[in-house]
């Protein structure tokens, strides 16, 4: 079976610090990737995903992510955080397409 | 165009009631999903509809969980009776096509507190 797991459970930073998060997946075959975000009071939304080529990818909000299939990885990045960007982040697997398998999810707190 | 809707916000009830969660999908989604969070522990899925079809209740915890999505619109997630382990986030979830490049839109989720 599939598994997701992230590694921080809560991460605090202050203002323009760089911020990295790592998940690791297990799965054999072709693997798609996302990255959900879920601000305060606000819905999950798609922060970014890979499917197939360039194994960097770009979201929204400056956040991009690198998939390394050699080490099971799609670990999120953001250069230069903001007070904004506190939030839950979680990675996640679509299982046969649909089923979405969710890591643990990391909170992030960026104090200003 | 509207976003996955909700309701209640949030629920308290006593164990051994019923609670029924409804969600409402974007318009034109044929694909309705539900999926739970129970406190500290992952969000994981429930069930998958296609119109008003059950595809897939491989996550449905028990017999006490019972999903509807009448005329393919919107669905109901109703917990009879509740039991404390019930208590969590439940997400509901849709899009238009169920193949894995398409994105899930998710609803702000109901908060269940069962005491």
């Amino acid at each position: 079976a599939q598994s997701v797991s992230q590694h921080n459970h809560h991460v605090i930073l202050s203002e323009a610090a760089s911020l990295e998060l790592g998940c690791n997946y297990s799965y054999g075959g072709t693997v798609n990737l996302f990255w959900y975000v879920q601000y305060p009071g606000q819905h999950l939304q798609l922060l970014l995903k890979y499917f197939s080529g360039d194994p960097l990818v770009k979201g929204i909000k400056g956040f991009e992510a690198e998939f390394i299939k050699s080490k099971f990885s799609f670990n999120l990045r953001k250069p230069s955080v903001q007070w904004s960007d506190t939030a839950e982040y979680f990675c996640a697997v679509p299982r046969h397409d649909y089923k979405l398998s969710f890591g643990a999810g990391t909170t992030v707190t960026v104090r200003a | 165009e509207a976003g996955v809707t909700q309701f209640p916000s949030h629920s308290v009830i006593e164990k051994g009631q019923t609670v029924t969660l409804r969600c409402d999908p974007i318009s034109g989604h044929d694909n309705l999903y539900w999926y739970r969070r129970v406190m500290g522990k992952e969000i994981k899925f429930l069930l998958h509809f296609v119109k008003e079809s059950k595809q897939d209740e491989s996550g449905m915890p028990n017999n006490r969980f019972l999903a509807e999505r009448t005329g393919g619109t919107y669905s109901t997630l109703k917990v009879q009776p509740a039991e404390l382990e019930d208590s969590g986030v439940y997400f509901c979830a849709s899009n238009r096509g169920s193949g894995k490049r398409y994105e899930q839109y998710f609803g702000p989720g109901t908060r269940l507190t069962v005491t």
